[in-house]
């Protein structure tokens, strides 16, 4: 069974540029969740996504979005890039909404805004 | 509001000793508890998982974590480590949804 798969794997972006970061869950979770890892912060919540729906989000601002396709895949996207941006971002799938779910994780998308 | 909270930022053990992760939680409801492990610029991989039951969990690679309710805590331990288990550690309780609180992570180094 294939595990959860991010793309691309580095990005370089200027600050003011937008970017788009893929997740593909594995086959048959429908829980995608999305962290924000830095060595300031940590691994700081960004949102999930379930059946498509956005259940959850964390305290980032709205320069943060997401979005789930019917396939379960996931997008994010930070538009107006801030130099704080820079982290390495990971995406978790689960397979349920809730409860005793373990979440399994990609190997993340290190992004550098310069 | 929960939080986890990893006293120990770094932690240095011999090849072949024993290691013990500490990991409080602060959560009002049953815990669904976790620790991963992190290998430098790569995801995180689950270590092990304590949702009901036993208090005691094993894991993959050695590992096993002990809840105990009374303290809130959830730590990992493993009587010899090896090489390959330098890496970073991070405690998470499961709160609404599929939300994880990650603590601070702990950073080990072996030496040989």
């Amino acid at each position: 069974k294939a595990g959860v798969t991010q793309t691309p794997r580095y990005l370089i972006k200027t600050r003011g540029q937008q970017v788009t970061l893929s997740c593909s869950p594995i086959s048959g979770h429908r829980s995608v969740s999305w962290y924000q890892q830095t060595p300031g912060q940590g691994l700081q919540f960004l949102f999930e996504y379930f059946s498509e729906t956005q259940r959850n989000k964390g305290n980032f601002p709205g320069r943060f979005s997401g979005r789930q396709f019917s396939n379960s895949r996931s997008e994010m996207n930070v538009s107006t890039l801030e130099l704080g941006d820079s982290a390495l971002y990971l995406c978790a799938s689960s397979s349920a909404g809730t409860g005793d779910r373990e979440a399994f994780f990609g190997q993340g998308t290190r992004l550098t805004v310069v | 509001a929960q939080s986890v909270t990893q006293p120990d930022i770094h932690i240095t053990v011999s090849e072949g000793a024993s290691l013990e992760l500490r990991c409080n939680y602060s959560y009002g409801a049953t815990p669904y508890l976790f620790w991963y492990v992190q290998s430098p610029g790569q995801g995180l991989q689950l270590l092990l998982k304590y949702f009901s039951g036993d208090t005691l969990v094993q894991g993959i690679k050695g590992f096993e974590a002990e809840f105990k309710r009374s303290q809130s805590s959830f730590n990992l331990r493993k009587p010899s480590v090896h090489w390959s288990d330098a890496a970073e550690y991070f405690c998470a309780v499961k709160a609404a949804g599929n939300k994880l609180t990650f603590g601070g992570g702990t950073r080990v180094l072996v030496k040989p």
